[in-house]
């Protein structure tokens, strides 16, 4: 059974700090996703990585997989307030190309 | 386009009443789903389906139904709401052979 496991939960930081996000799954998995969640909004695809070793970037995020770890992370650069959000792992699972299995977050806030 | 649309945008139930939540979409993706989302649990898979007449289990399908008759509407049925149904669902497509998920904006549904 697929589960994905996302630390920390809760993440303080200050303007210009970095940091990162670790996503652990449990068992093989095709594809690794990344999320950002406003509140009260719907999700916004961030990153899908394929392959050990893929690492894609946009702005001031950085996402990585590590196949046979089992691991992603989500490196923050130089953090700025409009980053603060919810930030969702998901891996692939089941065989069909949809069914994703979802971390439960990582809250960031990141404070001037 | 108008991509995938979720009605209605908020709904209060009581307990032991029935509605249906409904998911559209217009860019003919054969795979639908529908998760839910609970605070501190992230997204949990309900049902999916690949196709029009094909649907199955996720994660969490106890207390809904669903059911696919055109590639564009993948209802969520509850059949009789219960206050642990209290959540924000989200509808999801994929297209076929592809791996981007595109979400709908969400039903928050609260039963007293």
């Amino acid at each position: 059974e697929l589960k994905v496991e996302q630390n920390p939960l809760f993440l303080s930081m200050q303007e210009g700090k970095n940091y990162t996000i670790y996503c652990n799954y449990s068992t093989t998995s095709d594809r690794l996703y990344w999320y950002r969640q406003d509140p009260g909004k719907s999700l916004e695809s961030l990153f899908v990585l394929l392959s050990n070793g893929a690492v894609k970037q946009e702005g001031r995020l950085m996402a990585s997989l590590d196949t046979k770890a089992r691991l992603s992370t989500l490196h923050i650069t130089a953090a700025v307030h409009d980053l603060s959000a919810t930030y969702f792992c998901a891996a692939n699972y089941g065989g069909s190309q949809g069914n994703l299995i979802f971390g439960k977050g990582t809250k960031l806030s990141v404070k001037p | 386009n108008a991509g995938v649309t979720q009605t209605p945008k908020f709904q209060v139930l009581k307990t032991g009443q029935s509605m249906t939540l409904q998911c559209a979409q217009d860019m003919n993706h054969e795979y639908m789903s529908w998760y839910r989302q609970d605070p501190g649990m992230g997204l949990r898979l309900i049902h999916y389906s690949v196709g029009a007449g094909i649907t199955d289990q996720g994660e969490v399908p106890n207390g809904y139904n669903v059911s696919r008759s055109t590639t564009e509407d993948f209802p969520l049925r509850l059949l009789s709401a219960a206050p642990s149904q209290t959540s924000v669902y989200f509808c999801a497509t994929v297209r076929d052979g592809g791996y981007e998920q595109y979400f709908g904006p969400g039903t928050r549904l609260t039963v007293t």
